[in-house]
């Protein structure tokens, strides 16, 4: 069974541009979840998309966007690039249903943003 | 809010050492608690898990118990290899918040 695949893997942009990462979950999974890693404010929460619509969402500006397609695949944005906004950006896939939804998470190797 | 509270690292062990890394958690209900590692230049990967009090997650020779009285969740392997030098993340998930909440991390380091 494939696990999540996150392309790119790596990304390097300049500030005020915009970038788009993708997400392939599990083969049956309908739900993902994307976390921004950094060494100041660790893992946080992003978005969760279940089914095309977007179910959580975390604390962070507008500039960040995602939306999810009818195959589970998911793409998130970023738009007018902040050096802050360099970072790992993980993914994260799971059934999405009943008490498994937070059992059964699988995260992506991550895209590696870079703003300069 | 959730929250997790990590031991700080990093923790240096040599080989064949016994390891603890504490973990404690507040959150309402009764969330799902996770171990997670993450290797130099790679994702998340699933530890172990426990989804209600006294369960006992296992995986690799880690183990950790699902303690609701102390809001714990501890992981401890009994005789450490130099391979298990990774960061490591305490998480809980529950279902208020439909999202993972992560520990700070710690980072451990095995000399052989």
């Amino acid at each position: 069974k494939a696990g999540v695949t996150q392309t790119p893997r790596y990304l390097i942009k300049t500030r005020g541009q915009q970038v788009t990462l993708s997400c392939s979950p599990i083969s049956g999974h309908r739900s993902v979840s994307w976390y921004q890693q950094t060494p100041g404010q660790g893992l946080q929460f992003l978005f969760e998309y279940f089914s095309e619509t977007q179910r959580n969402k975390g604390n962070f500006p507008g500039r960040f966007s995602g939306r999810q397609f009818s195959n589970s695949r998911s793409e998130m944005n970023v738009s007018t690039l902040e050096l802050g906004d360099s970072a790992l950006y993980l993914c994260a896939s799971s059934l999405g249903t009943g008490r498994g939804f937070g059992t059964e998470a699988f995260f992506g190797q991550g895209t590696r943003l870079t703003v300069v | 809010g959730d929250s997790v509270t990590q031991m700080e690292g990093p923790v240096t062990l040599s080989e064949e050492a016994f390891l603890t890394i504490n973990c404690t958690y507040t959150a309402t209900g009764y969330p799902s608690l996770f171990w997670y590692v993450q290797y130099p230049g790679e994702g998340l990967q699933l530890l172990l898990k426990a989804t209600k009090a006294d369960d006992k997650g296992s995986n690799k020779g880690f183990e950790a118990t699902y303690r609701k009285e102390t809001t714990s969740f501890h992981l401890e392997k009994g005789s450490v290899q130099v391979s298990d030098s990774a960061v490591y993340f305490c998480a809980l998930f529950s279902g208020s918040a439909r999202q993972l909440t992560f520990g700070s991390g710690t980072q451990l380091t095995v000399l052989p």
